[in-house]
C-alpha cells in the first residue's frame, strides 16, 4: 500500500521568508504526485502535480516542488511567504490505474508578519 | 466553467439517522470520488464512481454507499448515524480517464456533517 508522509504539522515562517514543506511517500514506482492547500472551510484547491514530464514542477501562487526518485520526495517550496499562504497544506500520490488519492497527514502553515 | 458543487453545505443530524449528501462534478467530467476529513484520521478515501459504476472503494463499513447518475451527478449516503461519522465530506472530480497522464481531481468545498 502507498503511504504519504508529511514531516512537520505545522510550521511557521515570516512573512517574506522561504517556505518549505516536506512530502515523503513510498511507492515502487514513481507515481503521480499533487499538492493541495486547504484554506478554513474551503475544499482543496491544487497547487501543481507531477506526471513524469519535468521533475522540476511549477504551481500556482509561487509555489513549485522538485521530484527527486532517488530520496522519494516531492517537497514543496516558495521563494517569499506571504500572509495569504496561511493555510493547510496536503502532499498526496496517486497510482497509474485508479482514482484513489492517498493523503499525507498535512502541514498547517502560519506566516507571521 | 463551474467548479464541484456539493450541498448541503452544513448538516446537523442525530445517531442512528441516515443522510444523503449530493454532488455536482464539473461538466465533462465523469468520475467522481468522495473522502472523509476528519482531525484524528486526516484525508481518507471512500469510493470512486465512473459512468455510474463504483470502480474504487476505500476501507468505510457498508454504512458508507454511494452512487452516480446517467449525468455524472453523485451522492453519497450514511445510514445508522455514529458520532464518529463527524467529518467534512469532500468530492472531487475528474475527467476519469486511465493510465497515461495524470488525471487530476478537482475537489468541491465539502459537506460538514455533525452528528449529535
Amino acid at each position: 500500500a502507498q503511504s504519504v508522509t508529511q514531516l512537520g504539522s505545522h510550521v511557521s515562517v515570516s512573512e517574506g521568508a522561504l517556505v518549505l514543506l516536506r512530502c515523503n511517500y513510498s511507492s515502487s514506482v514513481p507515481p503521480y504526485l499533487f499538492w493541495y492547500v486547504q484554506y478554513p472551510n474551503q475544499g482543496l484547491q491544487l497547487l501543481l502535480k507531477y506526471t513524469s514530464a519535468a521533475t522540476l514542477v511549477k504551481g500556482i501562487n509561487g509555489f513549485e516542488a522538485e521530484f527527486k526518485k532517488s530520496e522519494t520526495s516531492f517537497h514543496l517550496t516558495k521563494p517569499s511567504a506571504h500572509m495569504s499562504d496561511a493555510a493547510e497544506y496536503f502532499c498526496a500520490v496517486r497510482r497509474a490505474a485508479g482514482n484513489k488519492l492517498t493523503f499525507g497527514g498535512g502541514t498547517r502553515v502560519l506566516v507571521k508578519p | 466553467k463551474a467548479g464541484v458543487t456539493q450541498t448541503p453545505r452544513y448538516l446537523i443530524k442525530t445517531r442512528g439517522q441516515q443522510v444523503t449528501l449530493s454532488c455536482s462534478p464539473i461538466s465533462g467530467h465523469r468520475s467522481v470520488s468522495w473522502y472523509q476529513q476528519t482531525p484524528g484520521q486526516g484525508l481518507q478515501f471512500l469510493f470512486e464512481y465512473f459512468s455510474e459504476t463504483q470502480r474504487n472503494k476505500g476501507n468505510f463499513p457498508g454504512r458508507f454507499s454511494g452512487r452516480q447518475f446517467s449525468n455524472s451527478r453523485s451522492e453519497m449516503n450514511v445510514s445508522t448515524l455514529e458520532l464518529g461519522d463527524s467529518a467534512l465530506y469532500l468530492c472531487a472530480s475528474s475527467r476519469g480517464t486511465s493510465g497515461g497522464s495524470a488525471d487530476t481531481q478537482y475537489f468541491g468545498p465539502g459537506t460538514r456533517l455533525t452528528v449529535l
